[in-house]
């Protein structure tokens, strides 16, 4: 089944201890993508991948990492978490085109709340 | 700047037809994206217009006009399962051909 996961779905955890949301897609996907979602704000991306070892910023990169070694694979650090990264995550992967990234696959969602 | 418009929250009736606009200003138009997002559920993709005109499929149809920034979803013979955020994104050139969100459309059905 094609599928995009995440991992872990709800955590909770304490300002400053570094945590991280793992991501992975078993649909050979080029692109993956991480975003935050907030209520009123809709979805804000974090970071993004075009493909292996190519990542890039999103609109909010302040305080998260990420790492693309393998192509299905897109963690998502938090190398030292404060309350206001406390949101609802979602991954997401699409195949590519001339024309830019495709339809999205999502993962279930992780939802993190920082203490 | 770039910027995607969309009514906060809309209210229909089961068995009625909802249409929901999607208004955009960007600098590179590349395509348009409507996704469905259940309350704490990830979004689902649900059309995809880059040619104006209408998109259907099945009781979903998605419209667009470039020339006028504008697209909207058309949803016919609601059910309750449509109770439902909808997002508009637009995949823009000047943004590295990632998609710029709408904040969604929370659509409420009633009986």
């Amino acid at each position: 089944e094609a599928q995009v996961t995440q991992n872990p779905r709800y955590l909770i955890t304490v300002t400053g201890k570094k945590l991280t949301v793992t991501c992975s897609q078993n649909m050979n996907h080029e692109y993956m993508s991480w975003y935050r979602q907030d209520p009123g704000l809709g979805l804000r991306q974090i970071y993004y991948s075009m493909n292996v070892e190519v990542t890039d910023k999103g609109d909010v990169p302040e305080g998260y990492k990420v790492s693309r070694k393998e192509k299905r694979n897109f963690p998502l650090i938090l190398e030292s978490p404060s309350p206001n990264q406390t949101s609802l995550y979602f991954c997401a992967s699409s195949s590519t085109s001339s024309l830019g990234v495709g339809e999205l696959f999502f993962g279930e969602g992780s939802r993190l709340t920082v203490l | 700047g770039q910027n995607i418009d969309q009514p906060t929250e809309m209210t229909a009736t089961e068995g009625a037809i909802v249409q929901i606009n999607c208004t955009y200003q960007t600098s590179g138009f590349n395509g348009l994206f409507w996704y469905q997002q259940h309350a704490g559920e990830a979004p689902t993709f649900l059309s995809y217009n880059v040619l104006d005109g209408l998109e259907e499929k099945g009781r979903f149809s998605s419209f667009l006009s470039r020339s006028k920034g504008y697209s909207y979803l058309l949803l016919k013979e609601l059910q309750m399962k449509d109770s439902a955020s909808y997002l508009c994104a637009v995949r823009d050139l000047g943004s590295n051909y990632q998609l710029i969100w709408g904040a969604g459309t929370k659509l409420i059905i009633k009986p």
